[in-house]
This record gives structure tokens, sequence and C-alpha cells, in this order.
């Protein structure tokens, strides 16, 4: 079946600092993938998303690339505010006719960002 | 921007009670999803309907939990009787296709005393 991995966390960065969280895959076909963020007590918003392979997701200085050969979809940020704080979750959807949008997560990463 | 709505925001009961989450999809998405989020478990997809029908509800305890969608604006999940072990966030999110991202609410924190 299908399963994500994302790198262990929690993640704790100064402000300015280079962010990466690691996101790999197992799918069989063409998933669609996603990065989802949650701000304390909210749902989660979707963040970027790639739907093919090379495509690069973009949104809020956040990028990440869908990599078929390496089955990853990292997220990466040049600069982090202290606002970027949350919780970050990669999933990816079934390409089948059949799962409708069906999406598996990742176990979620922390990220707190000081001033 | 189109949101989904969820109710109650939050809700306190007594072990045994029963309890019942609303949900309001994105009006024009034809397919609803329930998550459960605890920090042990993390995300966990309970059911899920397209065009209302149930798709797959094996995520969820059969013996105490239900979730129907009388309408098309309207899904409800139900816990009776609910326990301790319920406590968690319950989130709907709702979506069209595979290409498209899911839009959730902002969930019901249920606490079950």
């Amino acid at each position: 079946g299908n399963s994500v991995t994302q790198m262990e966390g929690p993640v704790t960065l100064s402000e300015e600092a280079f962010l990466t969280i690691n996101c790999t895959y197992t799918a069989t076909g063409y998933p669609s993938l996603f990065w989802y963020v949650q701000y304390p007590g909210e749902g989660l918003q979707l963040l970027l998303k790639a739907t093919k392979a090379d495509d690069k997701g973009s949104n809020k200085g956040f990028e990440a690339t869908y990599r078929k050969e390496t089955t990853s979809f990292h997220l990466e940020k040049g600069s982090v505010q202290v606002s970027d704080s949350a919780v970050y979750f990669c999933a990816l959807s079934d390409a089948g006719g059949t799962s409708y949008g069906k999406l598996t997560f990742g176990q979620g990463t922390i990220l707190t960002v000081h001033p | 921007d189109a949101r989904v709505t969820q109710t109650p925001r939050d809700k306190v009961t007594e072990m045994g009670q029963e309890v019942t989450m609303r949900c309001q999809p994105i009006l024009g998405h034809n397919t609803v999803f329930w998550y459960r989020q605890t920090m042990m478990q993390g995300l966990e997809l309970l059911a899920y309907f397209r065009n209302r029908a149930p798709l797959d509800d094996s995520g969820m305890p059969k013996d105490r939990f239900s979730a129907e969608m009388p309408d098309a604006t309207l899904a409800t999940l139900k816990i009776q009787p609910s326990e301790p072990r319920d406590s968690a966030v319950y989130f709907c999110a709702s979506g069209t296709n595979s290409n498209q991202p899911q839009h959730f609410g902002d969930g019901t924190r249920l606490s079950i005393l």
C-alpha cells in the first residue's frame, strides 16, 4: 500500500535560517503530492502541491519538487519566519480512479522558529 | 473564500453519552472525509463518502461510530456510547478528485470524561 515518511521532528530554527523537511513516499502509479500546514488550533491548510514528476510546487516562499527517481517531495524555504511555526504534513493522493482523492499522510513535523 | 464548516467547535461530555459532530462541505465538493487526530496516532482516516455514498469506513470502530450524509450539504459523525479513548480532534474535509487538494474544517475538539 501507499506510505509517506517524513523526517523526525521537532525542528527548531532561528529566524532567517534555511529550512528543509524531508519527505519520501511509496506508491504505485503516479500520485499527486501535497504539503499541508497546521497552525495551532486550526485545521490543515494546503501549502503547495505537485501533480506530476519534476513539477515544482511553491507558495509563501516554500518550495517542493516532485522527484520520481528518488520518490521524494522535500519541503524547503530559504528564510523562515517566526510565523512559520506550525506542523507540516506531507501527503500523497492515489492516482487511481476509485480513490477520489483519498490522502495518505506522513506523521507530521513540528517546526518552531525562534526570533 | 469557501470553507468547510464543522460544529460544534468544542465538546465536553461524560462517558456513555451520544456525541454528534456535523460538517458542511464546500458547495460543489462531492467527496467528504472524516479524520481523527491524536498525539499518539497522528491523523487517521475514519471514513469517506463520494456523492453521499460511503466508500470506505474501515478506519472506524463499527460498534460505536457511524457516519452518514443525509444530504449533499451535511455530513455527520456519531459516537454512541462515547468512551474516554475517543477524546481527540475530529476533522472533516471535502474535495473533488485526486489531483485537487482536500479542504479541511477547523475541527471538533472532543473530550470524553
